[in-house]
């Protein structure tokens, strides 16, 4: 079976420019999560949907914004990006239905580079 | 607030040994705890996953172990291999959310 998919795996963007990162999950998962890990860093959670409804938030910025589709695709929408927010970005999908401890299942992850 | 620290920080052995690494965490209030390897600027591959109700999980040459009352997990490779060498991390999986909090890892490199 198809794994979480993240696209696009590598991204170069200019301060203060916008950026789209997309999260593809696994076949029937319900909920998608959003990591930022940052050079020599551990991971660090942004944001997640269950059902297409925010479910938890972290340590995003307001700068950021994320959504879940119809089709439980994610989208994480960065503006006005900082040399900080080079990083390597995780979506992690699961099944869970409402019961928080099945398994993530991690994304390849995109690496965005912020010049 | 949960943390999650990892000791050691990195760690050198010979191929062959037997080698544990440790994840301790703050809040025993976990759903589950995770581990994962990430080798230099790639993604995170699950190893194990281990439920709060249970004590242990294996996978071929790796244990996990979980302590909810002590708030420790290790993960025991039995003989290691050079292609072992990774970072190491343990993720806890909280009472109040349902997001991971990571440790800060070990970096683990099998000397051939």
């Amino acid at each position: 079976a198809a794994g979480v998919i993240q696209s696009p795996r590598h991204l170069i963007k200019e301060k203060r420019e916008t950026a789209t990162l997309k999260c593809y999950p696994i076949s029937r998962h319900d909920t998608v999560y959003w990591y930022q890990q940052g050079p020599g860093q551990d991971p660090q959670f942004l944001i997640s949907f269950y059902e297409k409804m925010q479910s938890d938030k972290g340590s995003i910025p307001d700068r950021f914004s994320a959504q879940q589709f119809s089709d439980y695709h994610s989208e994480l929408n960065m503006s006005s990006l900082e040399l900080g927010d080079s990083a390597l970005y995780f979506c992690a999908s699961s099944d869970t239905g409402g019961f928080w401890y099945n398994e993530q299942f991690f994304g390849p992850g995109t690496r965005l580079t912020v010049l | 607030k949960q943390e999650v620290t990892q000791i050691p920080a990195a760690l050198s052995v010979p191929e062959g040994e037997n080698l544990v690494l440790n994840c301790s965490f703050t809040d025993s209030a976990i759903y589950n705890l995770q581990w994962f390897r990430q080798d230099p600027g790639k993604g995170l591959t699950s190893l194990l996953l281990i439920q709060s109700s249970q004590r242990e999980q294996t996978s071929g040459r790796l244990n996990a172990s979980l302590d909810k009352s002590s708030g420790r997990s290790t993960l025991y490779i039995a003989a290691s291999q050079p292609g072992d060498s990774a970072t190491y991390l343990c993720a806890a999986r909280g009472g109040a959310t349902n997001k991971l909090i990571f440790g800060t890892g070990t970096l683990l490199a099998v000397q051939p």
